[in-house]
């Protein structure tokens, strides 16, 4: 059982849809839990971050901590084709040792 | 832009072969971090280096190495290369250990 576990998709969503990304993880350790965006060809960058439980909003963004069931999610309101990539999850514990998802392949179709 | 500049962008080599990848960090930052990234297994952290010293080994290769130099740049050494070992190399920065990471946009390394 990997650590992290992301269901790769592909996800296929209309415009302006309520698109929702999850990640579950089995080690009790990871604190601090992030959200990045992969573009094709490119490096993935950070969008969300947030520390423990709890939700942090964003503009469009929401994400959702849910430590007692070792459950991450990210909500993207009002999805748009520029939103199409690929989503990363990805947790830290205190040592800094950093572990990512598989990633969710978004397409959003205008 | 990210800040993180990687060179160089596509690399194709054969097996056996010894390659090294660069990564300049986002100026000031003192951590770089190097994963590697394939279709089958995701992002994998590989090494992280901060000021010079090693900090954290994560999935490395004994046949890859990696240094810190004092300007702070980083090299990915990958030496006696397999086809397996074609992926996505990214290198991401921070300015210490537990801080967000700032990834460039990566060298493709095809192993022919």
């Amino acid at each position: 059982q990997k650590e992290v576990e992301q269901d790769p998709g592909p996800l296929s969503v209309p415009e302006g849809a309520i698109v929702s990304l999850n990640c579950t993880y089995s080690n009790s350790a990871f604190q601090y839990f992030m959200w990045y965006r992969q573009y094709s060809r490119k490096g993935p960058e950070l969008l969300m971050y947030t520390y423990s439980s709890g939700n942090k909003e964003d503009g469009r963004f929401t994400a959702q901590v849910d430590k007692s069931s070792k459950y991450i999610s990210l909500f993207i309101r009002d999805s748009q084709p520029s939103d199409s990539a690929t989503y990363l999850c990805a947790m830290r514990d205190n040592n800094n040792d950093m572990r990512f998802g598989a990633g969710t392949r978004l397409t959003v179709k205008p | 832009d990210s800040g993180v500049t990687q060179t160089p962008k596509h690399l194709i080599t054969a097996t056996g072969q010894r390659v090294t990848l660069r990564c300049s960090p986002r100026s000031g930052d003192l951590s770089v971090y190097w994963y590697q990234q394939s279709l089958d297994q995701g992002l994998q952290f590989l090494i992280q280096y901060y000021n010079g010293e090693e900090r954290a080994k994560g999935n490395i290769l004994e046949r890859f190495s990696a240094q810190q130099f004092p300007d702070l740049h980083s090299e990915l050494n990958l030496s006696s290369l397999e086809l397996g070992d074609s992926a996505l190399y990214f290198c991401a920065s921070s300015p210490g250990t537990g801080y967000i990471q700032y990834f460039g946009a990566g060298t493709r390394l095809s192993v022919l």
